[in-house]
């Protein structure tokens, strides 16, 4: 069965550090999320993105944050100064024909100290 | 504005008891409802989903949910717990238009006691 696959599993970093989380959707798929959960807390919507392009955002996607699909596979999230409360899990998800359905992947903790 | 609820952030059950995590919604328009289930170091896997068709809707590994309006909840069920079902369980709402996002609850842990 096609799955969603992001890596790393688990990315430590440094406060200030830029870190790429990468994600690699179902092969068919045009529509595409991050999400992330704070230890504790709700999984929280940062960002979609369809046709090369953002469509929805959230407060917490804020400069900090971009999103891009390098190439026909690839779908990226960046931080590009990474603070301690961005360490939380990120969820990459996808949807194709179905819109009802996105399939997540497994997950990047990341630990910023 | 949409969101979930979801009343106990821990349930446990024995095997074979009934299992019952709740689910309440606030909408503003018509929702479509979601739970999935997140199984130790693995993704967020669709359960069932409700998109207005019938209240009572049926998902994978024997459970089911309702879509109460009068009530505004959408509670998991499943008649026998299976050891095998333990794990997170996260309801889910969202706009019925386009490609939204899924605005999730905090998510209940279902523990099963052999």
């Amino acid at each position: 069965e096609p799955e969603v696959t992001q890596t790393p599993s688990h990315q430590v970093t440094q406060m200030g550090q830029e870190v790429i989380l990468r994600c690699v959707p179902i092969s068919n798929h045009l529509y595409f999320y991050w999400y992330r959960q704070i230890l504790g807390q709700k999984v929280e919507f940062l960002v979609s993105f369809y046709n090369n392009e953002i469509s929805e955002k959230s407060e917490i996607f804020d400069d900090q944050f971009s999103v891009e699909r390098p190439d026909g596979s690839n779908f990226t999230l960046k931080i590009r100064s990474t603070k301690l409360e961005d360490s939380a899990m990120y969820f990459c998800a996808s949807t194709g024909t179905d819109k009802n359905i996105q399939y997540f992947g497994a997950g990047t903790r990341l630990s910023v100290l | 504005a949409q969101s979930v609820t979801q009343l106990g952030s821990h349930v446990s059950v024995s095997e074979g008891a009934l299992v019952l995590l709740r689910c309440n919604y606030s909408s503003s328009v018509p929702p479509y409802l979601f739970w999935y289930v997140q199984y130790p170091n693995q993704g967020l896997q669709l359960l069932l989903k409700y998109t207005s068709a019938a209240t009572l809707v049926k998902g994978i590994n024997g459970f089911e949910a309702e879509f109460k309006k009068s009530e505004t909840s959408f509670h998991l069920t499943k008649p026998s717990a299976h050891m095998s079902d333990a794990a997170e369980y996260f309801c889910a709402v969202r706009r019925n238009s386009g490609n939204t996002p899924l605005v999730f609850g905090k998510g209940t842990r279902l523990s099963v006691i052999a």
